[in-house]
């Protein structure tokens, strides 16, 4: 098994561009997750899914929009990126809550936007 | 302030010593876990628990529930467990909260 799989690993934007994140997991977990972490700070939850066709937003979703068509993937997209939108963000999966399920997560994505 | 608190920040050992991580909560949780961050940025599970004491290797952690606390433990450190430590907590609907890592660093 990949595990949860995560792309591109770098990627340089100019303000204004617009990019996706692909993240695919084949571990048929139903939750899915976006984060981003910033210098010095804790993960902060993007969006996330429970399961195909259903997204909800987390705790900084402005900027963010995602999609869930299929249990493996949960592509990330940003919509005219600014200068704030530079971070690391991770993908990650679990079967059901984390309130009882390991979480797994991808090897990351480096996003600068200048 | 933020509501998972991790303590110390950074951490600097020599290979061989006893090292504890510290890490407070402030709101109520179903779960605590505790994540492992490679300098190549990777995150791992470590350990997921909700009460009591769980093993692994050379790794130990701990919850006090009521206390709203929870440490972690590397026994016989070496240089590969130089790493991020990350604590998280599952709270209610589908969030987790977390800390912002301490830094170790094991010096052979």
């Amino acid at each position: 098994n990949a595990g949860v799989t995560q792309t591109p690993k770098f990627r340089i934007l100019k303000i204004g561009q617009s990019m996706t994140l692909q993240c695919a997991q084949d571990m048929n977990h139903n939750y899915m997750y976006w984060y981003r972490q910033d210098p010095g700070m804790g993960l902060k939850l993007i969006y996330y899914s429970v399961g195909a066709g259903i997204t909800d937003k987390g705790e900084v979703p402005n900027g963010y929009n995602v999609s869930r068509s299929t249990t493996e993937d949960f592509p990330l997209r940003l919509e005219l990126a600014a200068p704030s939108q530079t971070s690391v963000y991770f993908c990650a999966s679990s079967y059901s809550s984390t309130s009882g399920n390991t979480i797994y997560f991808g090897e990351g994505s480096w996003l600068t936007v200048v | 302030k933020n509501e998972v608190e991790q303590s110390p920040q950074n951490l600097t050992a020599q290979e061989g010593e006893f090292i504890t991580i510290n890490c407070s909560y402030s709101v109520g949780i179903s779960a605590l876990h505790w994540l492992q961050q490679h300098p190549g940025g990777g995150i791992v599970s470590l350990f997921m628990l909700s009460s009591g004491k769980k093993k692994h290797g050379r790794l130990i952690a701990t919850i006090n529930i009521q206390e709203k606390h929870s440490s972690l433990h590397i026994t016989a450190s070496h240089p590969r467990d130089s790493a991020v430590y990350i604590c998280a907590v599952t709270t209610r609907f589908y969030y987790m909260r977390f800390g912002a890592g301490t830094r170790l660093t094991v010096k052979p």
